[in-house]
């Protein structure tokens, strides 16, 4: 069993549209976060959840949304995508704090043409 | 705020070298520090992590030692193998807001056989 999985692992979509990426974890961690990897292999944290409660909402623009229907999921919807927002998305999750170290998904590559 | 800088790569040796990827700190308090690694087309894994200072971490033959006194991390293997291509990416965890990692810009290493 994969312990956390994101789906899809490929994205492809126009200008303009709505997408959403989805994440779950099977560890029975507490926390999950996004990350945004750029084509110069570079991490930023966009969110994390902590118990189905928002913890970290870094500077991202608005058009994304996270959602965490329970504390082994989390999604990311992004509306209106646009060029820049071309990256892979990882989703990772922790025990209760970060300083245990992360599990991180596979990742998203998302395409915006 | 917490940052970490990574020597830049890409660092490429011949298989059975030494390798050191040198990283440094900036951090209030007594950051946890880890090394993660990134093979093509995944997600990353943690590969080593040090708690406190004079803390050794090693896995897999790699080793690093947190020092306080020269805010490093430095990743070190004695001899390389092909297999250890990849990216890695030396990281913190602050012991104030402990939920958020703070990741380096990543070396990429190469080793040809």
């Amino acid at each position: 069993d994969t312990a956390v999985s994101q789906t899809p692992k490929y994205l492809v979509t126009q200008m303009g549209n709505d997408k959403s990426i989805k994440c779950e974890q099977n560890l029975g961690h507490d926390t999950m976060y996004w990350y945004k990897q750029d084509s110069k292999k570079f991490l930023k944290i966009m969110f994390s959840y902590n118990n189905k409660e928002l913890i970290i909402n870094e500077t991202v623009p608005n058009r994304f949304s996270p959602k965490s229907p329970d504390k082994a999921h989390l999604n990311l919807h992004i509306n209106s995508l646009e060029l820049g927002d071309s990256a892979v998305y990882f989703c990772a999750s922790s025990p209760d704090r970060a300083d245990y170290g992360y599990t991180f998904g596979s990742g998203t590559r998302l395409t915006v043409v | 705020g917490d940052s970490v800088t990574q020597m830049e790569g890409p660092v490429t040796l011949s298989e059975e070298a030494f390798l050191t990827i040198n990283c440094t700190y900036t951090a209030t308090g007594y950051p946890s520090l880890f090394w993660y690694v990134q093979y093509p087309g995944e997600g990353l894994q943690l590969l080593l992590k040090a708690t406190k200072a004079d803390d050794k971490g090693s896995n897999k033959g790699f080793e690093a030692t947190y020092r306080k006194e020269t805010t490093s991390f430095h990743l070190e293997k004695g001899s390389v193998q092909v297999s250890d291509s990849a990216v890695y990416f030396c990281a913190l965890s602050g012991n104030t807001g402990g939920f958020k990692t703070i990741f380096g810009a990543g070396t990429r290493l190469f080793v040809k056989a």
